[in-house]
């Protein structure tokens, strides 16, 4: 069966910084993982996705996404943090029958 | 580009109310879902239609129906609403994918904030 699990309810950061977003999976078959983020009162969006193609995946707004395949991981890493990067950010991993199974999410915050 | 459209934004009902929730995409996809989404739970997936006349039950399916109208439409109705689905909605698109893993990403409607008291 197909699960993700995000480490970190909650991550602060200083504008400027690093953000890391970790998500371990655990799949059957090859996966598919995918990260999107929401905003306040928004609808999730697609901020990258990994099909295989290369193992370092790059977004929009400068995220990006490594698959290591040996510690069953795809962080999600942008090297200089701005403000409005606050939201929260969800892991995912395709299922059966075209559905995603979604991690509990990440909620990141940024310090002035 | 519309994308997901979903109506009404906000709702408020009273306990044992009935309420159908709208969505409709304009993507010509296949699929279509419907989620929750409470705190500290991410997303759970209620109902999906793989696609057009079929529907399948998903993570939590209890209290809620759905009917997969046409190609586009996808509507979710609770029929007697209870404090507990008070709830923020979302309903997403894909392409489907031959076999069943997708490397498809799900597009999103803007969500139905919905209240029972």
């Amino acid at each position: 069966a197909q699960s993700v699990t995000q480490l970190g309810s909650h991550v602060s950061v200083s504008e400027g910084a690093l953000v890391l977003l970790r998500c371990n999976y655990s799949s059957s078959v090859p996966p598919y993982l995918f990260w999107y983020v929401q905003y306040p009162n928004q609808g999730l969006q697609l901020l990258l996705k990994y099909t295989s193609a290369a193992t370092l995946v790059k977004g929009i707004n400068g995220f990006e996404a490594e698959f290591k395949k040996s510690e069953t991981s795809f962080h999600l890493t942008k090297p200089s943090a701005h403000m409005s990067d606050a939201a929260e950010y969800f892991c995912a991993v395709s299922g059966s029958a075209s559905k995603i199974i979604f991690g509990s999410g990440t909620r990141l915050s940024i310090r002035p | 580009n519309a994308g997901v459209t979903q109506t009404p934004k906000f709702q408020v009902l009273k306990t044992g109310q009935s309420m159908t929730l709208q969505c409709a995409q304009d993507m010509n996809h296949n699929s279509m879902y419907w989620y929750r989404q409470d705190p500290g739970m991410g997303l759970r997936l209620i109902y999906y239609s793989a696609s057009e006349g079929t529907t399948d039950k998903g993570e939590v399916p209890n209290g809620y129906n759905v009917s997969r109208l046409n190609k586009r439409e996808f509507s979710l109705r609770l029929e007697s609403a209870a404090p507990s689905q008070t709830s923020v909605y979302f309903c997403a698109s894909s392409e489907s994918a031959l076999g069943g893993y997708s490397n498809q990403p799900q597009h999103f409607g803007d969500g139905t904030r919905l209240s029972i008291l």
